[in-house]
């Protein structure tokens, strides 16, 4: 069965750090592959997305991911992180090519930030 | 303007009522969908609707129907309501139903079942 694992629960970093976030998958195929961030009190927000060709993706607010087969990761950063980005961070995977919009989400990392 | 809406964003009531969940998208997509998140964030979807028709319904119970009066509307209705179905309820909305249109969420509805 499809699943997305992110190892990390809690991550805590300074300001001004570079971070990254862990999100692994389980799939028969490359799938659909998704982070978005759900700042509190906020519905969730589309960061990236992969779905074929370069393997480095870049978002939105200076984030970016890298997919790697032969890791099934896809794992999400930034080189220098803000204040503002404290949040919920969610993989999620979804069919390639599928006609049903059925995403499959991690249990999220929850990222502080230190000043 | 929002672009996904709901109402309410809280809703506290006691077991065995039945409630309402509306919501609203304003960005002429095709396909709305809700997810429930529950205590430890979890999130996972619910129901699908594309032109008013459902398609998709993962293993929810019967207690839960989704209600599309039109294309801008899918509202979630829940009947006989449980402990367990304390959790936060969001809305999305995507141009076409497909794994690859990007989904826009709601602010999200918390649900307090005592």
């Amino acid at each position: 069965a499809q699943s997305v694992t992110q190892p990390d629960i809690h991550i805590t970093v300074s300001e001004g750090a570079s971070l990254e976030l862990r999100c692994n998958y389980s799939y028969g195929a490359t799938p659909y592959l998704f982070w978005y961030v759900q700042s509190p009190g906020q519905g969730l927000q589309l960061l990236l997305k992969y779905f074929s060709g370069d393997t480095l993706v870049q978002g939105i607010k200076g984030f970016e991911a890298e997919f790697k087969r032969s890791q099934s990761s896809f794992n999400l950063r930034k080189p220098s992180v803000h204040w503002s980005d404290a949040a919920e961070y969610f993989c999620a995977v979804g069919e390639p090519g599928g006609s049903q919009g059925n995403l499959i989400f991690g249990k999220g990392t929850k990222l502080s930030v230190k000043p | 303007d929002t672009a996904v809406s709901q109402t309410p964003k809280y809703l506290v009531t006691q077991m065995g009522n039945d409630k309402s969940i509306k919501c609203e998208q304003n960005l002429g997509h095709d396909t709305m969908y809700w997810y429930k998140q529950d205590s430890k964030k979890f999130l996972k979807i619910m129901f699908s609707y594309n032109n008013k028709e459902l398609i998709i319904n993962e293993t929810v119970p019967n207690r839960f129907s989704p209600k599309s009066p039109d294309k801008a509307h899918l509202n979630l209705h829940i009947n006989s309501l449980e402990l367990g179905d304390s959790a936060v309820y969001f809305c999305a909305s995507s141009q076409g139903g497909g794994s690859a249109d990007t989904q826009y969420f709601g602010p999200g509805t918390r649900l307090t079942v005592l």
